[in-house]
């Protein structure tokens, strides 16, 4: 069974320049969720889908923030504009999106490490 | 509100010998507790999780964890570490009436040869 894949694995920008992530989950997960991880810390959740409809989005900074989910798949993130402290590895996991979704395995991808300059 | 607190970030180990990462956590509600590890490089991989019944749960590659409901830890254990298991370790919660998983701040374990 394939993995949650994401791309790109690396992106190095400048401050002020946007930048997009990609993640396809694993096929029949329902539940998909961006986790934003910054050095030394553990994730942190910016967004949860179910399906295509946005389940939880309460930390995610919206004036520079963005993710949709649109066929209910695959998922984007955009940073726009980027920021120093916006340095992090952003990871996205997906879970089935069963009636009991708050006791799933999450299981996560290889992520993306962003540089901000 | 929930937290996970890991108390040490780092451990260290001889090969062989027992290795224990500590983890507690503050909720309001009944707590699901899970175990990620993570390699360099890589995403997380899920190691062991408690949702009810026994305390002592079982997971991948020999370790297991104990939820102690008194003492609001869920530590983890492996009876015998090897030098593979050096890795960034991470122990979340979530409540049974919310959606968030909350992690804690990691602990590196370094088992040496």
């Amino acid at each position: 069974e394939a993995g949650v894949a994401q791309s790109p694995r690396y992106k190095i920008i400048e401050k002020r320049q946007s930048v997009a992530f990609w993640c396809n989950p694993i096929s029949g997960h329902a539940t998909l969720y961006w986790y934003q991880q910054i050095l030394g810390q553990g994730p942190k959740l910016l967004i949860q889908f179910q399906n295509n409809g946005v389940v939880d989005d309460s930390q995610l900074p919206k004036d520079r923030f963005s993710a949709e989910r649109l066929k209910g798949v695959d998922s984007t993130l955009k940073i726009q504009p980027a920021k120093l402290e916006d340095s992090a590895v952003y990871l996205c996991a997906s879970s089935l999106g069963s009636s009991g979704v708050l006791q799933e395995t999450q299981y996560f991808g290889p992520g993306t490490r962003l540089l901000v300059l | 509100a929930q937290s996970v607190a890991q108390p040490e970030d780092q451990v260290n180990v001889a090969e062989g010998n027992p290795l224990t990462v500590k983890c507690t956590y503050s909720v309001s509600g009944n707590p699901y507790l899970f175990w990620y590890v993570q390699y360099p490089n890589r995403g997380l991989q899920f190691l062991l999780k408690y949702i009810t019944g026994d305390n002592l749960v079982k997971g991948s590659y020999g370790f297991e964890a104990e939820f102690n409901k008194s003492q609001t830890s869920f530590h983890l254990k492996k009876p015998s570490a090897l030098v593979s298991d050096s890795a960034l370790y991470f122990c979340a919660v979530r409540v049974s009436n919310g959606y968030k998983l909350s992690f804690g701040a990691g602990t590196t374990v370094t088992v040496r040869a």
